[in-house]
């Protein structure tokens, strides 16, 4: 079963607008973590956040968590051609594995 | 470039065949994890082994198996193949393990099983 849910299912924008994505999940979380996807190959970790942390940056991305809500953004900022990707959020429930969400598909139009 | 990578890249089964599919992992990390991605949907969690044993497994039958190696090579058996097994099969291996957290995990290309 997937634990997350990201929202938007398709996002499509132009290139220098920002990207903005969300998660949903259902239980108490060790850590959520983003993820891109290219093509249906293997996935290239982003970001980790933990469940005692409210916000991470790393270069052009920025990730929020609120745990009382249950639910991570992630925001791709002057976005480009290159970020062209699914994005997906899984989260670490404390049992050895991470549940991911179905994913955001991103276009990115030059 | 994660320094993980899989082997084959693309297989082609019929019904009721075996397949093992392998994957090698970063050196020094000792827990690997395999999941499996149908099209259109996110990675779903098969097992994991931390120091050759298993350590979790997810929602998948027996005739889904796997070993561990100490050279960082593991391997994901598939009995009795059915047409839902059709899918993208991924390995990630992480230098962290036993702890209950699951932390960043480095993914392989992944092998696409196509079963007819």
């Amino acid at each position: 079963s997937q634990q997350g849910e990201e929202d938007p299912q398709a996002l499509s924008i132009q290139e220098g607008e920002n990207a903005t994505m969300n998660c949903s999940y259902k239980t108490s979380i060790n850590n959520l973590q983003w993820y891109r996807q290219n093509s249906g190959r293997g996935l290239v970790h982003l970001i980790l956040i933990r469940s005692n942390e409210r916000e991470k940056h790393s270069g052009r991305l920025r990730v929020t968590l609120d745990t009382s809500k249950k639910s991570s953004s992630l925001l791709i900022t002057a976005s480009r051609a290159a970020d062209t990707a699914s994005y997906f959020c899984a989260t670490d429930a404390g049992s050895e594995k991470l549940v991911f969400g179905k994913g955001t598909k991103l276009t990115v139009n030059p | 470039e994660t320094g993980v990578t899989q082997s084959p890249t693309h297989l082609i089964k019929t019904r009721g065949q075996q397949v093992t599919l392998r994957c090698s992992s970063q050196s020094g990390h000792n827990t690997v994890s395999w999941y499996q991605q149908a099209l259109g949907q996110g990675p779903q969690f098969i097992f994991q082994y931390y120091r050759e044993e298993e350590n979790g497994r997810g929602n998948f039958p027996p005739r889904f198996s796997g070993l561990q190696f100490p050279n960082y090579s593991s391997e994901l058996n598939v009995n009795a193949l059915e047409l839902d097994d059709s899918a993208l099969y991924l390995c990630a291996s992480s230098p962290t393990g036993g702890t209950g957290s699951t932390d960043t995990q480095y993914f392989g290309p992944g092998t696409r099983l196509t079963v007819l």
